[in-house]
């Protein structure tokens, strides 16, 4: 079936330090989402990235498209304590469906 | 204030005892889905809704109906639910299909004992 492999499931980093989760598609995506959920709290829509090679800055926040549209990443810069929480990336295959990553938890060393 | 709401929050249960989750979005979105978050597992879209009377299974449909006779409402019903629905539950809404960003509500914690 049509998955998004999300990695990896838990970082913990120190405060400052940088930090990536990757999801990769074995098949095209037509679009590609990422959320963040606060510990306790529910999915928080982050961006949408739907052109090939896209990239968008938000702050310390990178999002990438891959060329192929079957890999996205998201990079942070420095982490703070705020940035505490599980990120998922969600797909859209060409479907009404948003396929959703198993999500990357970040814990955060003060 | 724009918002998608649930009920109830928590809620315990016992196997075989219908329930019903109801969510409400006062967005006038068209597109409404709903989730089950469980660990290792991250969300499963169970069923989704792209408009008034328009449903469709998600990933894990087996054991949930639901109804879309308004446009602001989308309940998620347990006919007779087992251990294995024990699990987080959010509704989600979005202003058409999924190019668009999807805005979830609270959550609701079901306990099936």
């Amino acid at each position: 079936g049509q998955q998004v492999m999300q990695i990896p499931q838990y970082q913990h980093v120190q405060e400052g330090e940088d930090f990536t989760t990757y999801c990769n598609s074995s098949t095209t995506l037509s679009n590609i989402q990422w959320y963040k959920q606060r510990p306790g709290g529910h999915p928080v829509f982050l961006i949408q990235l739907v052109k090939s090679g896209e990239v968008k800055k938000q702050k310390r926040l990178t999002f990438q498209f891959g060329e192929a549209k079957k890999n996205s990443s998201l990079h942070i810069t420095a982490t703070q304590t705020t940035d505490v929480g599980t990120y998922f990336c969600a797909g859209n295959f060409g479907n009404e469906k948003l396929t959703f990553g198993t999500g990357t938890r970040l814990t955060i060393i003060p | 204030e724009a918002q998608v709401t649930q009920n109830p929050r928590y809620l315990i249960t016992v196997t075989g005892k219908k329930l019903t989750v109801t969510c409400s979005q006062n967005m006038n979105h068209e597109y409404m889905s709903w989730y089950r978050q469980d660990p290792g597992l991250g969300l499963r879209q169970i069923y989704y809704s792209m408009n008034v009377e328009v449903t469709d299974k998600g990933d894990v449909p087996e054991g949930y109906k639901v109804s879309r006779k308004e446009k602001r409402n989308f309940p998620l019903i347990l006919e007779s639910p087992s251990p294995n629905q024990t699990s987080l539950y959010f509704c989600a809404s979005s202003l058409a299909r999924t190019l668009y960003e999807q805005y979830f509500g609270p959550g609701t914690r079901l306990t099936v004992t």
